[in-house]
């Protein structure tokens, strides 16, 4: 089975410039998550989905962060305007409605957004 | 405000010996506690988990203690590997299907 599959893996952009990072959940999850890494939060949620629709955007730093889930098999995270500090690795994640076991959050390989 | 805490962001330790991982949290309505190992440039994955109503539960070399009195968390590693070197997250699951993770601790097993 496929798992969560983010892309790009890698990506280098001048800040100013829109980055849009995307997610294929794994099918049949109906909760999606983005969280971004960075050394002082750890793992930070920035918003999650529930059968498509936004539950919790309370993560997201700020209006130049949006995040949308047109079906239940895509997702984005838009950055516009992006600065250097936006620098991170950005992980999408998905699980199983009503299943509260940990194990089924899994998460995708991460994006690693570098702003220069 | 940070529900989650890992204070220890680095430890190192002897392979063979005990690796200890510590967790602090704040929000008492957390009711299922995970830990997650993230290797360099892959997602993390998850290793092993515990409920609230229990205080231990073991899966090989790995064990998760929970004290819900301190709200504290650790998860042991004996015998500790060169392979379980990657970075340790606990994660926290709330009642509304979402996890709070803490910062990491990077473990280094010494061969």
């Amino acid at each position: 089975d496929a798992g969560v599959i983010q892309s790009p893996r890698h990506e280098v952009t001048e800040m100013g410039q829109e980055v849009t990072l995307r997610c294929k959940p794994i099918s049949g999850h109906d909760y999606l998550f983005w969280y971004r890494q960075t050394m002082m939060r750890g793992l930070e949620l920035l918003i999650y989905f529930n059968n498509n629709v936004p539950i919790d955007d309370s993560g997201m730093p700020e209006d130049r962060f949006s995040a949308k889930m047109p079906n239940a098999s895509f997702s984005t995270l838009k950055i516009q305007p992006s600065e250097p500090r936006d620098s991170a690795v950005y992980f999408c994640a998905s699980s199983r409605k009503g299943e509260y076991s940990g194990n089924t959050i899994y998460f995708g390989e991460g994006s690693w957004l570098t702003v220069v | 405000d940070q529900q989650v805490k890992q204070n220890s962001p680095s430890l190192s330790v002897q392979e063979g010996r005990i690796s200890i991982l510590n967790c602090d949290y704040t929000n008492s309505m957390f009711d299922y506690f995970l830990w997650y190992k993230k290797y360099p440039a892959e997602g993390p994955t998850f290793l092993i988990s515990i409920s609230s109503i229990k205080d231990k539960n073991e899966d090989g070399r790995f064990t998760v203690f929970l004290n819900k009195s301190a709200k504290h968390l650790s998860l042991h590693i004996v015998p500790s590997q060169p392979g379980d070197s990657a970075v340790y997250f606990c994660a926290f699951a709330d009642t509304g299907n979402q996890f709070y993770f803490g910062t990491g601790t990077s473990l280094t097993v010494i061969p």
